[in-house]
């Protein structure tokens, strides 16, 4: 069965250090990766999405993201965070065929400190 | 703004009740999705819908149930509510539902308390 796992349920980082986010899944059969974002009390935001090619995927609000097939990995970097950037970040993975139901991680929570 | 739209953005109720969530999915998406996001269970996956036909079936309880009108919105029944169904309950909508190539945009939410 088609999982997505995200080891670590939270993050602190300082203000302006680089953070990971890691995102492992597992599938025989290509996926579609995705990282979604939700601010407080908010719905989920799209960050960047990887579907074929490039395996450097950029995406919104300076956050990047690697697709690693060999390690089955898609984890989320950004070289400098802000304050702003708290949040729960979800990793996801579809399917494609007849259905694109999402399949999401537990999440990460990005604490940034000042 | 996702353009995704979600009413009732909150709604209490009692343990035995039935309510209906509604969702209004982007202009010119045919595709609509349901998820419910709670503490225990985290966001999972509960029906797809396409053009108004049911596409697949996930985590979703016997008593709960979904449909998509003709003019593409579409609400999400619960009923026989329990404790347990208290969860925020998000739409998401998406152009197709082909091979993997469009994106999912997500609503607010609803949030569901079962007191």
């Amino acid at each position: 069965a088609q999982s997505v796992t995200q080891l670590d349920s939270q993050v602190p980082v300082f203000e302006e250090a680089p953070v990971e986010l890691r995102c492992n899944y597992s599938s025989s059969v290509s996926v579609y990766l995705f990282w979604y974002v939700q601010y407080p009390n908010q719905g989920l935001q799209l960050l960047l999405k990887y579907l074929s090619g490039s395996t450097l995927v950029k995406g919104i609000n300076g956050f990047e993201a690697e697709f690693n097939k060999s390690q089955t990995s898609f984890h989320l970097r950004k070289p400098s965070v802000h304050i702003s950037d708290t949040a729960e970040y979800f990793c996801a993975a579809a399917r494609g065929g007849a259905t694109n139901k999402l399949i999401f991680g537990t999440g990460t929570l990005l604490a940034v400190q000042p | 703004d996702s353009g995704v739209t979600q009413t009732p953005k909150h709604l209490i109720t009692a343990t035995g009740q039935r309510v209906t969530l509604r969702c209004s999915p982007r202009s010119g998406d045919l595709s609509v999705y349901w998820y419910q996001q709670s503490l225990d269970q985290g966001l999972q996956f509960l029906i797809h819908y396409y053009n108004g036909e049911e596409r697949a079936k996930g985590n979703i309880l016997e008593r709960f149930s979904a449909q998509q009108f003709p003019d593409l919105h579409s609400e999400l029944n619960l009923s026989s509510l329990e404790l347990g169904d208290s969860a925020l309950y998000f739409c998401a909508s998406s152009v197709v539902a082909g091979p993997g190539t469009d994106t999912q945009y997500f609503g607010p939410g609803t949030r569901l308390t079962v007191l």
